[in-house]
């Protein structure tokens, strides 16, 4: 079936580190999102990107649809940064709305 | 402010009961969705309405139902018959798209449900 895989599964960065999380997609997409879970579970859009490349702040996106995968990079990371890390994806011919999930990346910035 | 409300944060049920969690939208958005989040997992959709009075099934519908009578509102209902109801539910909106378009969804802060 479709899937969306991300890696690492678990990250743990000193205060100040760079760091990319991966996402990886088995078909076309629709639609490619990131999200930042944060400890209460509150889901935080951080970036849609289909194709192409995003900046906000110290996070940019970078998404290669013809090559199925899509980078998030952090920069100078933050404490506050911690925190699940989803990508999601919608397929083309798949229910419309209907965002894939990957299991997310375990961040831990430790100050 | 625009957003999206779910109520209650947390949930308790016993066992074989029916109940119905809260999702309110103010963004204008015509398309809503339901998602589940068990620990450790990312999230999977349970029903989503690209129009008032119309919805469909997402990947794991059984034991769950929904309505749709206003633009604002998708009520989800847990019944007895889901064999694993205690998760986190994330209610979802997005503008509606055309077949083979997307637009990007916004979640709400979800509710906790706890079933004994």
């Amino acid at each position: 079936g479709i899937q969306v895989e991300q890696s690492p599964p678990d990250l743990i960065l000193q205060e100040g580190a760079n760091s990319t999380l991966r996402c990886n997609f088995s078909d076309s997409v629709n639609n490619l999102q990131w999200f930042h879970q944060n400890p209460w579970g509150q889901l935080i859009n951080l970036f849609y990107i289909p194709s192409g490349t995003k900046q906000n702040g110290r996070l940019s996106a970078t998404t290669v649809a013809t090559e199925r995968y899509s980078l998030l990079y952090i920069s100078s990371s933050q404490t506050t940064d911690s925190g699940v890390y989803f990508c999601a994806a919608e397929y083309y011919g798949g229910s419309q709305g209907n965002l894939i999930f990957g299991k997310g990346t375990k961040l831990s910035v430790k100050p | 402010d625009g957003g999206i409300t779910q109520s209650p944060k947390y949930l308790f049920r016993k066992e074989g009961q029916n109940v119905t969690l809260s999702c309110e939208q103010n963004l204008n958005h015509d398309a809503m969705y339901w998602y589940r989040q068990d620990p450790g997992q990312g999230l999977r959709l349970i029903y989503y309405s690209q129009i008032v009075n119309d919805f469909q099934k997402g990947d794991i519908a059984e034991g769950y139902s929904v309505s749709r009578e206003k633009k604002e509102s998708f009520p989800l209902t847990v019944t007895s018959a889901q064999k694993n109801p205690t998760a986190f539910y994330l209610c979802a909106s997005s503008k509606a798209g055309a077949q083979s378009s997307s637009y990007e969804q916004y979640f709400g802060p979800g509710t906790r449900l706890t079933v004994t």
